[in-house]
Formats: C-alpha cells, structure tokens, sequence
C-alpha cells in the first residue's frame, strides 16, 4: 500500500522560507522511472504543478518558480523535501506531494498525500 | 508552457445523464493527458491515464478519448458520487499543466 503524507508549517510569514517534507512508504524512490512531484492549489482555484524529483536523482521544476523552489530526497528516509523562497500570500495553498510512476511513456500522479494547507501572512 | 482550456468550467447535472467535458491543448501533446477527479477537501484521484486508459479500480462509466490538442472526458449514467470537479493534465512537455478544473454541479 502506497501513502504519502505532507508536513510543514501551516502559517508562514512574507519572505519567510517555506520547507515541506512528504515522508511516503510502500514505493522507493530508487526504483527506475519513479518520481515524487509537488503540486500545490489556492482555495478555489486549480491545481498548479512545481516540481519533481526522480529515482536517478534528476529534478524538473516549474519554470515560474524555479528560482525559488528546491527539491531534495532522503532516501533513507523516504522523504523528499521541498523548500520555496520569499513567500507572498499568493502562495496560500494547499500543497500536496504525489506519486508519479510511469507504464511505459505514460507518466501520472497515482497516488497523493492528503495535502497540507499554508498560509502566508504577517 | 502548454495551456489547457477545459470547458465548460461549471455544469449543471442530474442522476443518471451522461456528461461530457473537453479538454484543448495548445499545442499537440499527442495521447499525453491524464484526467483527475477532486472532490472538495479532498486529494485529486486519477481516473484516465493516456487520454484513454481507465485507472485500475475506476468504474467503467467514465472514460476518455482524443489525441493531438482535442481531448474529451465522459461520464455515462453519472451517480451521485461522481459529483466533483475534474481536471486534465498534460504531461508531454515540462511544466506539466493542469485544465482550470469542470466542477458538477446537481
């Protein structure tokens, strides 16, 4: 059974660095052609992806936010970590963590966290 | 980045029609979409993967088809579970994007 689970602050204030932890069982990250992506949606808006991390260690970000986001793993933990820089309440969010396996070419978030919300305000 | 323009974004339903959104790319993403169900509070489930595939355990009164910018998702004899909103996502190119969402609405 695959889970994955968000944690993090649930208030930031404006510039404040924001760091999130997906800590997941039941998958590895070192198995070929998995990935863990972040994905996050402001309250009564659509979803928005940011990033990924792979089992080869490669990383993708979104390029709105590249220069703010930073993806690392600890695969001894199963966690994969997400920082973002300079918060601004357009950030406010739920942010979820998911898992991304490929059959084939075909690549899709299969199984997600429940998300975690954070909000930014001084 | 590849927009996705999903129509329509809200639709009024009942018990038992049958639905049917869109899905159009902005560039030709071949068969390179998923399709996700979300109901409030809750985490995006998939339901179709490929434009066309059905997800292990979904039911198979939902199904996808389309390839190239033109994709469309249905929804046949829709239960009142199936009330939620519903997003397209590319995946061919970086940075993967999502449609704006169709929320069903009884």
């Amino acid at each position: 059974q695959i889970t994955l689970k968000e944690s993090g602050p649930t208030l930031v204030k404006p510039t404040q660095t924001l760091t999130l932890t997906c800590t997941f069982s039941g998958f590895s990250l070192t198995t070929g052609g998995v990935a863990v992506g972040w994905i996050r949606q402001p309250p009564g808006k659509a979803l928005e992806w940011l990033a990924n991390i792979y089992w080869d260690d490669d990383k993708r970000y979104s390029p709105s936010l590249k220069s703010r986001l930073t993806i690392t793993r600890d695969t001894s933990k199963n966690q994969v970590v997400l920082t973002m820089t300079n918060m601004d309440p357009v950030d406010t969010a739920t942010y979820f963590c998911a898992h991304r396996p490929c059959r084939g070419d075909n690549c899709y978030f299969e199984h997600w966290g429940q998300g975690t919300l954070v909000s930014v305000s001084s | 980045d590849i927009q996705m323009t999903q129509s329509p974004s809200s639709l009024s339903t009942s018990v038992g029609d049958t639905v049917t959104i869109t899905c159009q790319a902005s560039q030709d993403i071949t068969k390179y979409l998923n399709w996700y169900q979300q109901k409030p509070g809750k985490a995006p489930k998939l339901l179709i993967y490929a434009a066309s595939n059905l997800q292990t355990g979904v039911p198979s009164r939902f199904s996808g088809t389309g390839s190239g910018t033109h994709f469309t998702f249905s929804i046949s004899s829709l239960q009142p579970e199936d009330i939620a909103t519903y997003y397209c996502q590319q995946y061919n190119d970086f940075p993967y994007t999502f449609g704006q969402g169709t929320k069903l609405e009884i």
